[in-house]
């Protein structure tokens, strides 16, 4: 079964420049999740598709950040403009229906260097 | 916050020995997650254990749930180099709409 793919593996840009994030989830998985992760800390949810809906965007920044999910399937996440807090590494998870507590599935991340 | 929080921060151990690392929470939870993840990659499911449950097995690990104190532990037994790695404890929350909260994890180094 093929994991979740993410692409690429590192950016580096420099400040109000913008980026974006490439997702593939595990096929069939109905759930997508995108975190960030900065260094030293754990992951944090920016936003949560069921299917080609959102279901929690609450700690998304909103005015720089945007995502979407074409089809139920693939997603993007982008970045515009770019601050030096963005540094971090962006996570990419999966999950199968959604269910509440349900188990994930992560890709390797995508690691944004901001200078 | 809401989320788990893993103690201790940092373990360093040698190669067969046992390591045992925490999680403290706050509220109710739904069930709680372990996650390892590897220098430089994502992270991997271990194990998920329910609020009505006190103990699971997989492999050489074993959590343990205690809901009257609010803490689970992670032990691994006989660790090899290959365990060293962060290992995160993620909660489920009925306050939160049961979505996983991920603490800022315990660093495990398994010196040769």
């Amino acid at each position: 079964e093929a994991g979740v793919a993410q692409s690429p593996r590192y950016k580096i840009i420099e400040k109000r420049q913008s980026v974006a994030f490439w997702c593939n989830p595990i096929s069939g998985h109905a759930t997508l999740y995108w975190y960030q992760q900065i260094l030293g800390q754990g992951p944090k949810l920016l936003i949560q598709f069921q299917n080609n809906g959102v279901v929690d965007d609450s700690q998304l920044p909103k005015d720089r950040f945007s995502a979407e999910r074409l089809k139920g399937v693939d997603s993007t996440l982008k970045i515009q403009p770019a601050k030096l807090e963005d540094s971090a590494v962006y996570l990419c998870a999966s999950s199968l229906v959604g269910q509440p507590g349900e188990k994930l599935f992560f890709g390797s991340g995508t690691q944004l260097s901001v200078l | 916050s809401q989320q788990g929080e893993e103690d201790p921060q940092a373990l360093s151990i040698q190669e067969g020995e046992n390591a045992t690392m925490n999680c403290s929470y706050k509220t109710s939870i739904n069930n709680l997650q372990w996650y390892r993840q590897n220098s430089g990659r994502g992270l991997v499911h271990l194990i998920l254990i329910r609020s009505n449950e006190r103990e699971k097995h997989s492999g050489r690990l074993r959590v343990t749930l205690d809901t009257s104190k609010k803490s689970s532990s992670l032990l691994i037994t006989a660790s090899r180099a290959a365990d060293t790695a962060s290992y995160f404890c993620a909660t489920a929350f009925s306050s939160n709409d049961y979505k996983l909260s991920f603490g800022a994890g315990t660093t495990v180094t398994v010196r040769a």
